[in-house]
């Protein structure tokens, strides 16, 4: 059973341009939420999508964006780049048990904005 | 606004001894705090988790306490190994959104 996948795994873009990170979740989950995790910092909440509708907003630009396909996969989107976004972005797939969203994270994609 | 604060950032320890790793949230309404493990250049793994209707859960070496009343949990780990070495973040949530503490790099010294 494939975990949480995610693409690119590394990528390099310069300030200014437009980036789309994407992410497939575990099979039969139906949930998918974005993190950003700046190096030496904790993970920071981006977004959450559940049946293909956004149910929750970090505190994040309009710069960013989201969406959540028929199929559950994932894409978030980056317009603008700035410095500040390097970072590995974390997609996280989640099945609610008793009450709780259990996240698994898959492997991130690490942007590097020049 | 949701905070989560850990402490400390760094631990080092011998190995056999063990480590305590401490978090207060302040949204009272959390009601699930999973801890995660990262590795050098690896994704966040779950660890253990527990939530607001139980105090304690073991696991083996691993053990998380909750005082609901005070917003602080724990995270135990009994004889530690030098494979336990990584950072360990602990988390708060409320219908879906995780709150991530900062980070505790744990060094175990063989």
């Amino acid at each position: 059973d494939a975990g949480v996948t995610q693409s690119p795994t590394h990528l390099i873009k310069t300030r200014g341009q437009q980036v789309t990170l994407r992410c497939s979740p575990i099979s039969g989950h139906k949930s998918v939420s974005w993190y950003q995790q700046v190096l030496g910092q904790g993970p920071q909440f981006i977004f959450q999508y559940y049946e293909k509708e956004e149910r929750g907003r970090g505190n994040f630009p309009d710069r960013f964006s989201a969406r959540q396909f028929p199929n559950y996969s994932s894409e978030l989107n980056v317009n603008a780049l700035l410095l500040g976004d390097s970072a590995l972005y974390l997609c996280a797939s989640s099945s609610w048990s008793s009450g709780a969203n259990v996240l698994t994270f898959g492997a991130g994609s690490r942007l590097t904005v020049l | 606004g949701e905070n989560v604060e850990q402490h400390p950032s760094t631990l080092s320890v011998q190995e056999g001894d063990s480590a305590v790793i401490k978090c207060t949230y302040s949204d009272s309404a959390s009601n699930y705090f999973p801890w995660y493990k990262q590795e050098l250049g690896k994704r966040p793994q779950l660890i253990i988790d527990i939530r607001s209707n139980v105090g304690e859960k073991k696991d083996q070496r691993i053990a998380v306490t909750l005082n609901k009343t005070a917003k602080h949990f724990s995270l135990h780990i009994t004889e530690t190994q030098p494979e336990d070495s990584a950072v360990y973040f602990c988390a708060a949530s409320n219908i879906g959104k995780l709150i991530f503490g900062s980070g505790t790099r744990l060094l175990v010294r063989p």
